[in-house]
């Protein structure tokens, strides 16, 4: 199985704070990497997928990067509605695996 | 829009079977470009994929329920099932259908688009 592992588990930002969240694959999973955001009591919602492609409708202060085995998601300009969980996840094999969370807080 | 709404009971006995249902609107569960996939999330945890069924109509399941899993489509009702057998305290999660737009061959997808609302499932006596 692949492993995913998403640093930090937790943050505290502020409002217009500019955050990354660091995903790390246990082999190359080349551009198959996927981001998620989940709110309390809702499905999570799909915002970047092949590494660095916006989902429809996500405003552009998203952004992924990376390839192979390191990925990033930026936030940029923190807005109240994206204190959430986020999730990365790889769709390059077999089990689908996704990393732990990351919860973004308000400091 | 599509739309996809998971169905089942909410509670079942300990070594029972867990049978659920995602009704897609707004697509064709038959379409060629999308797999489809279960993913659960016990409270308070993270997300665990379950099972996908591509287009092909193959099947994948996590290694750890692959002995308990069943994923299935009806295409002449446009929904996805799941089959969940023996379960214990531990299938306890809210349990999602979700599509995966097919990523260019072999196992390859572009993440989950679109998800369930999500059914809460606890099991118990």
């Amino acid at each position: 199985d692949i492993q995913m592992t998403q640093s930090p588990s937790s943050l505290s930002a502020s409002l217009g704070d500019t955050v990354t969240i660091t995903c790390r694959a246990s082999q190359s999973i080349t551009s198959y990497l996927n981001w998620y955001q989940q709110k309390p009591g809702k499905a999570p919602k799909l915002l970047i997928y092949a590494a660095s492609n916006l989902q429809s409708g996500v405003p552009s202060r998203f952004s992924g990067s990376g390839s192979g085995t390191d990925f990033t998601l930026t936030v940029s300009s923190l807005q109240p509605e994206d204190f959430a969980t986020y999730y990365c996840q790889q769709s390059y094999n077999v089990p689908r695996t996704f990393g732990q969370g990351t919860k973004v807080e308000i400091k | 829009q599509l739309q996809l709404q998971e169905s089942g009971p909410s509670l079942v006995k300990p070594s029972e079977t867990l049978s659920l249902t995602c009704s897609v609107s707004g697509g064709s569960i038959s379409s060629t470009s999308y797999h489809w996939g279960w993913i659960r999330q016990p409270p308070g945890k993270g997300l665990e994929w379950i099972a996908t069924i591509y287009h092909s109509g193959n099947t994948d399941y996590s290694p750890s329920l692959k002995s308990r899993v069943t994923i299935s489509v009806d295409t002449s009702k446009n929904h996805l099932s799941l089959r969940l057998s023996s379960v214990t305290a531990a299938d306890t999660a809210t349990y999602y259908c979700a599509r995966e737009p097919d990523g260019g061959g072999y196992k390859f997808a572009w993440g989950f688009d679109y998800w369930g609302h999500g059914i809460p499932v606890t099991v118990s006596s």
